[in-house]
Parts: C-alpha cells; sequence; structure tokens
C-alpha cells in the first residue's frame, strides 16, 4: 500500500459526458501528478501540482483539466469523453516539487467510455 | 519529443534464474531514470532509480545499469521469484520535468 487513495476504483460511462477523478497523496506529501494508461500507449504523464499550483503538463488534452485543493487533495475532470478516454488513470504523490524524488503510485481508475 | 522503448514485450524465466530487462531512450540529456514494477490491477512501483553520474546501482536482488553512450538501461533481477511476475517499465526525466515511460515488458516467471 503506497498511501496514495484514488477514488472511484471503477467509472463506467458514456460518451460525451464528464466525469471527475479524486486522489489524496500520501500524508506529507504536496506534490500530486496525474498519468493515462492505456494498452497502445503506456503511461502518458498528464500534468503535476505542487501544492496548489501546476508546475508541468504533459500530453493532457484540453478537455481535461485538473487542480489541486488546500488540503492537498487533487481531481482530475475529464469532459466530453470520447471512447478513446477509456483508461486506467493513476495519481501519483511525492513529498516536494522536484521530479526526481519517488512518485508513489495510487491503484488507479479504470474509467470505460461506452 | 523523447522516446523510450524496450526491447522485448515480454520475458519469461525459470524461477531462480536470473532475469534482464532492457530499455532503450532517446533524449541524451536525461539525467534521472526509474525502473518501476507493475502488478496486475495495482499501480506502479517504484524498484530502483539511477543518476546519470552513475553507470550501475545496486539494490535487493536488483541492479541497474546505465550506458550513456548507447543510452540504454537495463534492469537485472537476481534469482528470480514467483512474486517478480509483472510488467516492468523504465522511465526517463527528460524535457519540462516530466517523465518519460516505456511500454512496459512483461515478465513471467515459470516455477
Amino acid at each position: 500500500d503506497s498511501g496514495v487513495t484514488q477514488t472511484p476504483k471503477h467509472l463506467i460511462t458514456a460518451t460525451g459526458q464528464r466525469v471527475t477523478l479524486r486522489c489524496s497523496p500520501r500524508s506529507g506529501d504536496l506534490s500530486v501528478y496525474w498519468y493515462q494508461q492505456s494498452l497502445d500507449q503506456g503511461l502518458q504523464f498528464l500534468i503535476h501540482y505542487y501544492n496548489g499550483e501546476e508546475r508541468a503538463k504533459g500530453n493532457i488534452l484540453e478537455r481535461f483539466s485538473a487542480q489541486q485543493f488546500p488540503d492537498l487533495h487533487s481531481e482530475l475532470n475529464l469532459s466530453s469523453l470520447e471512447l478513446g478516454d477509456s483508461a486506467l488513470y493513476f495519481c501519483a504523490s511525492s513529498p516536494r516539487w522536484d521530479p526526481q524524488e519517488t512518485q508513489y503510485f495510487g491503484p488507479g481508475t479504470r474509467l470505460l467510455v461506452l | 519529443g523523447e522516446s523510450v522503448g524496450l526491447h522485448l514485450p515480454t520475458l519469461s524465466v525459470q524461477e531462480g534464474d536470473n532475469s534482464i530487462i532492457n530499455c532503450a531512450y532517446s533524449n541524451s540529456a536525461s539525467d534521472y531514470f526509474i525502473w518501476y514494477k507493475q502488478e496486475s490491477g495495482k499501480g506502479p512501483q517504484f524498484i530502483i532509480d539511477i543518476r546519470s553520474n552513475m553507470d550501475k546501482r545496486q539494490g535487493q536482488r536488483v541492479t541497474v545499469l546505465l550506458n550513456k553512450t548507447v543510452k540504454h538501461l537495463s534492469l537485472q533481477i537476481a534469482a528470480t521469484q514467483p512474486g517478480d511476475s509483472a510488467v516492468y517499465f523504465c522511465a526517463e526525466n527528460g524535457s519540462g520535468n516530466q517523465f518519460y515511460f516505456g511500454t512496459g515488458t512483461s515478465l513471467t516467471v515459470i516455477p
């Protein structure tokens, strides 16, 4: 158990809908990273937040957005969902802002868009 | 952009043998590399890391080798056990302060 929690574990929705994925980092960690893992693309970095501020953006679509709240939990919002958005979404946390710190991954949210 | 690739998508080894998982990276400026293990239904788990000023680093039963000349990374697992069966990813800390992950190698340990 990494100490990172993600909810929900599974999510099934329809195309065009909007969903929110939630992540609680390990106690004391200030950084949260979001990743998408699909069968054909492997793990893709989406976005990094540190202490409430966006630090880096990866291959995140404009339909996706994220935020980190004062209590350090983070939410990833996915809108206008398409079939191709079906994937595992992981968040990871680390103590500080440095991406060279070890990142601890949560168990993931499996999203299925029908 | 960066690309991190794996030479073999699957690897089967006998229990007790040593495993070697390879990874090629393309960004010569990358200075930090990590190996992750991902078991079925779980998130990636950190195994070992190495910085570019080193060419070898050892952990418990695992060794990572870095060859910057050919931009190659390998993970060696000694005395492979059934619990080592998983997908292994390498990742490089590339430009933009983000990690780029390989697609993974699936390791199966045969009892």
